[in-house]
């Protein structure tokens, strides 16, 4: 069984500053996504990545997934409150979708 | 409104009960899944369905059963909530390989 380890498990920083979160799987990733859920709600879909190596960058937050494709980070640059959530990974492939442990981040104003 | 719904979005209930969750979706996406969500433990897969007929155990289906009574409707059931079952409950579709979530039902067992 494919496990998914994220770390940190929590993060609090203030507006401003840069922070990176983890995403280590027991085995080769078949594809891997990002979601972000936000307090009450479901999660959301950020980002999915195939290729080793593959950055990938949304607005301030930029995605890298490793050259044997078994990590990924997930790194924001001056994070901001609405960064706030619950920042998962997950493997998507054969679409049965398995879920990383989650990194809770909170941004204070 | 939603585009996938679940009822109830919050229950509580007594040891032993028989509790049933129930999603729906206007999305017309084939596949729907059931997850459990856990502090520290981000999401655990229950069921995915891939089509009417065709229904499958995720990683933690002790305890649970489904009913895929339609291409868009999904069930879950307790047939005996215990309360280690007390959890935030997500149903999702898939399509071309985005998962779309519901809102959740968190389910309270004394």
């Amino acid at each position: 069984t494919q496990l998914l380890e994220q770390s940190p498990q929590f993060l609090s920083i203030q507006e401003g500053e840069n922070l990176t979160v983890y995403c280590n799987s027991s085995s080769v990733f078949s594809s891997l996504q990002w979601y972000r859920q936000e307090p009450g709600e479901g999660p959301v879909l950020l980002v999915t990545v195939v290729t080793g190596g593959e950055v990938k960058k949304l607005k301030r937050l930029t995605f890298q997934f490793g050259d044997a494709r078994k990590d990924s980070s997930l790194h924001i640059t001056a994070a901001q409150p609405g960064d706030t959530g619950l920042y998962l990974c997950a493997d998507s492939g054969t679409y049965k979708y398995i879920f990383g442990t989650g990194t809770r981040l909170k941004v204070l104003a | 409104d939603a585009d996938v719904t679940q009822t109830p979005r919050n229950r509580i209930t007594k040891t032993g009960k028989r509790i049933m969750l129930e999603c729906s979706q206007t999305k017309g996406h084939d596949r729907m899944y059931w997850y459990r969500q856990d502090p520290g433990l981000g999401l655990r897969l229950i069921y995915y369905s891939f089509d009417v007929k065709d229904i499958n155990k995720g990683e933690i289906s002790d305890g649970y059963s489904v009913s895929r009574q339609a291409q868009a409707k999904f069930s879950l059931s307790l047939e005996s909530a215990i309360p280690n079952q007390t959890a935030l409950y997500f149903c999702a579709t898939s399509e071309t390989g985005e998962l779309f979530f519901g809102e959740g039902s968190r389910l309270t067992v004394l």
